[in-house]
Parts: structure tokens; C-alpha cells; sequence
């Protein structure tokens, strides 16, 4: 099993519906959880990132994490064309840092 | 937040050839900076961490005398590829840390990447 899965996709949905984008890892010793946005041949930018299980929101955009059952989720509300990327789940501990392979996301006009 | 910047953002060469690619730190100093490769579709791959004033710890399987990795002041680390062959024309992104502990993400800021394509 690999220590972070994430469906690559791709992910189509026509404009204002909601993405929702997941990650299930393996490893316990994670105790931080990032979701980063990587755009056609850029770096990837961080986009949210939280330490505890629960709902963390940051305008359209909301994270959770499950810590019981090792799985995290990314949700994007009123999706736009400009939220078309790839997003990548990050999980951090140990001072290690796993990503996922990133599901790329196309929002339709 | 903090702002790393990669350069060149793309560049093509022969093979045989050596390339030298640069990560800066603008507004912060960056002890340890770490290197990745991409591939299309794929995730990214640590390739080794950056440490200033020391060696760099290479992951296993990454040929540490092709990718030389050199962070010699806190600001600045460069990956030269040498002898580039095609089968080593990849994404690379280079990313500093700047907060670890409790709450803070770590290597939370990325260059913007540079696309390299060996011909």
C-alpha cells in the first residue's frame, strides 16, 4: 500500500458546482495535512493546510481531515474556470513529507 | 507569505551537457531547502535536502554525483544536472522550509519549477 493515495482523475464539472477531491494515507506518524494548488508548469502553491481533525474553511475552499479513519478531503465551492489545476494533498510528520499524486481538476464555463 | 524563486523557469540542452538551476529565498533565510522532480501526471519525487554549509542527503536511488546540490549561503541552493541525458528531462521544483513544530506546515513554499528537456 502506498503511503498516500490520491485518483489522479481528471476531474471535469461545469462551473459553480462543488469539487470534491480526496486522499487516504497509511501512516500515522502524519500529524499535518496540506492540500496545494499546481497550475500548468508552475510550482505548487500551498492552499490550506491543518493540523487536526475537523473542518477547516478558507473562503469557497474547505478541509477535512479524519484522523480515525486516515482520510482527508479537499472541497471547492462555486467552483470557477480559474479553480482548473491540479491539486495535490500533502501529509507531514517525522519532519517527512508525503504528496499524492494530484487529481487534476478542469471547471467548465 | 514567503516567496522562493526559480531560475530559469525552462531550458533546453544537449546531451552530455551540464545545467545549473537555481532556488533563491527572497524574504527569508532558508536553512534547508529540498529538491524534487516531477514527471507528467506523476507526483513529486524528493530527490534530496539541501542543507546550508553542508552536505546534501540524497534520497536512495537519486545518483548524488549527477545531481550536484550545492547551498552555500542561507538564501541560495543550486542543482546542477550533469552530463544530461534525455531520460533526465523532467520538472524540477525546489522548496525552502520556513516554520516546522507543532501547527506549522512545513516546506510550505515552492519555487515555480523549472522545465528542463535534454535533446
Amino acid at each position: 500500500q502506498k503511503e498516500v493515495e490520491q485518483d489522479p482523475g481528471p476531474l471535469s464539472v461545469p462551473e459553480g458546482a462543488i469539487v470534491s477531491l480526496n486522499c487516504t494515507y497509511s501512516n500515522s506518524a502524519f500529524q499535518y495535512f496540506m492540500w496545494y494548488r499546481q497550475y500548468s508548469r508552475k510550482g505548487p502553491e500551498l492552499l490550506m493546510y491543518t493540523y487536526s481533525s475537523g473542518n477547516k474553511e478558507d473562503g469557497r475552499f474547505t478541509a477535512q481531515v479524519d484522523k480515525s479513519s486516515k482520510y482527508i478531503s479537499l472541497f471547492i465551492r462555486d467552483s470557477q474556470p480559474s479553480d482548473s489545476a491540479t491539486y495535490l494533498c500533502a501529509m507531514g510528520g517525522n519532519n517527512r513529507l508525503a504528496f499524492g499524486k494530484g487529481n487534476q481538476v478542469v471547471v467548465i464555463p | 507569505g514567503a516567496v522562493v524563486s526559480q531560475h530559469p523557469s525552462w531550458v533546453i540542452c544537449k546531451s552530455g551537457t551540464s545545467v545549473k538551476i537555481e532556488c533563491r529565498s527572497l524574504d527569508f533565510q532558508a536553512t534547508t531547502m529540498f529538491w524534487y522532480r516531477q514527471f507528467p501526471k506523476q507526483s513529486l519525487m524528493l530527490m534530496a535536502t539541501s542543507n546550508e554549509g553542508s552536505k546534501a542527503t540524497y534520497e536512495q536511488g537519486v545518483e548524488k554525483d549527477k545531481f550536484l546540490i550545492n547551498h552555500a549561503s542561507l538564501t541560495l541552493s543550486t542543482l546542477t544536472v550533469t552530463s544530461a541525458h534525455p531520460e533526465d528531462s523532467s520538472f524540477y521544483i525546489c522548496s525552502a522550509r520556513v516554520g516546522f513544530g507543532v501547527g506549522l506546515a512545513v516546506e510550505a513554499f515552492f519555487g515555480q519549477g523549472t522545465r528542463l528537456t535534454v535533446v
